[in-house]
């Protein structure tokens, strides 16, 4: 039930663009986004609802598809600051599951 | 300042010696629960509460308990802790659990079971 994420790790110069997929067996109803820094907690950036209504991050942007029950998170134009690990997180019922989540690491 | 607290922050112990991991919020959030997270896995709930009272087990609650007597604190029990408890645990909450409301984490506690 967990979300499958990939890559699981991507590496880019600060300018550049990322894309990461979180991908679900399940239905999806709402994706989460969090970000992570080393050896702090996760952090919200965005939630996705089924019906294309969103909330969060100005500065990130997100896909949604319901049918093919994934979603993607945009980085463009990195910066040393979005460094850290992503992740994706699905309700099933009333329980919650992260994926496995993608090391981003921007170098200058 | 909203916030998730949590103690103790690192804790090392022995195996079998009963431990609990302290939680609260102050945001009067319906919705708390508890993460493990460990290299590779990611973050696994353990145990979820959607309010007062009302707990129901995560993907990996055995070895844990936990209890909600108030909104606002939800304690981590480990009865006889284990190594393979060793882990870095996080509290999170949120308004409700409806999909549309974010968590918001506490700062982690590092559990070491030798």
């Amino acid at each position: 039930q967990q979300p499958v994420q990939s890559p699981q790790a991507v590496i880019l110069r600060e300018g550049e663009d990322a894309v990461i997929n979180c991908s679900s067996s399940k239905a999806l109803y709402s994706v989460h986004w969090y970000r992570q820094k080393h050896g702090e907690a996760p952090v919200f950036l965005m939630i996705l609802l089924k019906g294309g209504e969103q909330k969060g991050h100005d500065k990130i942007s997100a896909s949604f598809n319901e049918k093919k029950q994934q979603s993607s998170l945009y980085l463009t134009a990195s910066q040393l600051s979005y460094s850290g690990t992503y992740f994706c997180g699905t309700r099933t019922g009333n329980q919650f599951y992260f994926g496995t989540g993608t090391s981003l690491t921007v170098i200058p | 300042e909203a916030q998730v607290t949590q103690n103790p922050r690192y804790l090392i112990t022995v195996t079998g010696k009963k431990l609990t991991v302290t939680c609260s919020q102050n945001m009067n959030h319906e919705y708390m629960s508890w993460y493990r997270q460990d290299p590779g896995l990611g973050l696994r709930q353990i145990y979820y509460s959607m309010n007062v009272e009302v707990t129901d087990k995560g993907d990996v609650p055995e070895g844990y308990k936990v209890s909600r007597k108030e909104k606002r604190n939800f304690p981590l029990i480990l009865e006889s802790p284990s190594p393979n408890q060793t882990s870095l645990y996080f509290c999170a909450s949120s308004l409700s659990f409806t999909g549309y409301y974010e968590q918001y984490f506490g700062p982690g506690t590092r559990l070491t079971v030798t």
